[in-house]
């Protein structure tokens, strides 16, 4: 079955750039999508399509993907943004929908 | 706006058959996108279960095929999950969502139901 893989977590200072990776055998080849997760609330769609913000999304978070590895990247960061980060894909060939393990996002 | 609830058992024994339906309100199952079941257990995070598309197709995650069962009842616009011989690691919060036809994006997520399999 297919994989993805995150960083367990990933720190970050206000105002800061958070990347947090996540990588499968090409990857880039897939399309991935990004969930924010805060505690206790369900996960919320912020990247679809690798690169695209869903309406009400700030410009501040934005998506890429190459080879092996999507990326997301969140601009100047702020207290709020401080929660867990999980990639997803579609496997074609498995007919398979895969989550990362996640990337817990700390502010420091 | 789509509001999707969950509803069914929160305890159950190891080989029981757990049963959890999904009330939608504010769009039309039959209308179309695909609906499903993601699930999140501390030790495993984020788990796709499966979906039924509107048109009643079904797509299951391979390792929980043989014991996962999708439903959906249009009349009530409601959909269902099955899963026979329940053990502990089926404990979790299990959300039911509506994914995107094509690449099955989750747009909208119920707030979740504890399901906890006791032995």
């Amino acid at each position: 079955s297919y994989v993805v893989t995150q960083p367990p977590s990933v720190s970050v200072a206000p105002g800061q750039t958070a990347t947090i990776t996540c990588e499968g055998d090409n990857l880039g080849r897939k399309i991935v999508h990004w969930y924010q997760q805060k505690p206790g609330l369900a996960p919320l769609l912020i990247i679809l399509y690798d690169s695209d913000r869903p309406s009400g999304i700030p410009e501040r978070f934005s998506g890429s993907s190459s080879g092996n590895t999507a990326t997301l990247t969140i601009s100047g960061v702020e207290a709020g943004d401080e929660a867990d980060y999980c990639c997803q894909v579609w496997d074609g060939p498995s007919d398979d929908v895969v989550f990362g393990g996640g990337t817990k996002l700390t502010v420091l | 706006q789509v509001r999707l609830q969950e509803s069914g058992p929160g305890l159950l024994k190891s080989s029981e058959t757990l049963l959890l339906s999904c009330d939608v309100s504010g769009y039309s199952i039959s209308s179309g996108f695909c609906w499903g079941w993601v699930r999140q257990s501390p030790g495993r995070g984020l788990e796709w279960i499966g979906n039924i598309h509107h048109s009643g197709h079904t797509h299951y995650k391979p390792s929980l095929q043989s014991r996962v069962t999708l439903s959906v009842d249009t009349s009530i616009n409601s959909f269902s999950l099955k899963l026979t011989s329940v053990t502990a690691a089926d404990t979790a919060l299990y959300y039911c969502v509506r994914q995107e036809e094509e690449q099955l994006e989750v747009d909208f997520w119920g707030q979740g139901t504890l399901v906890t399999v006791s032995s």
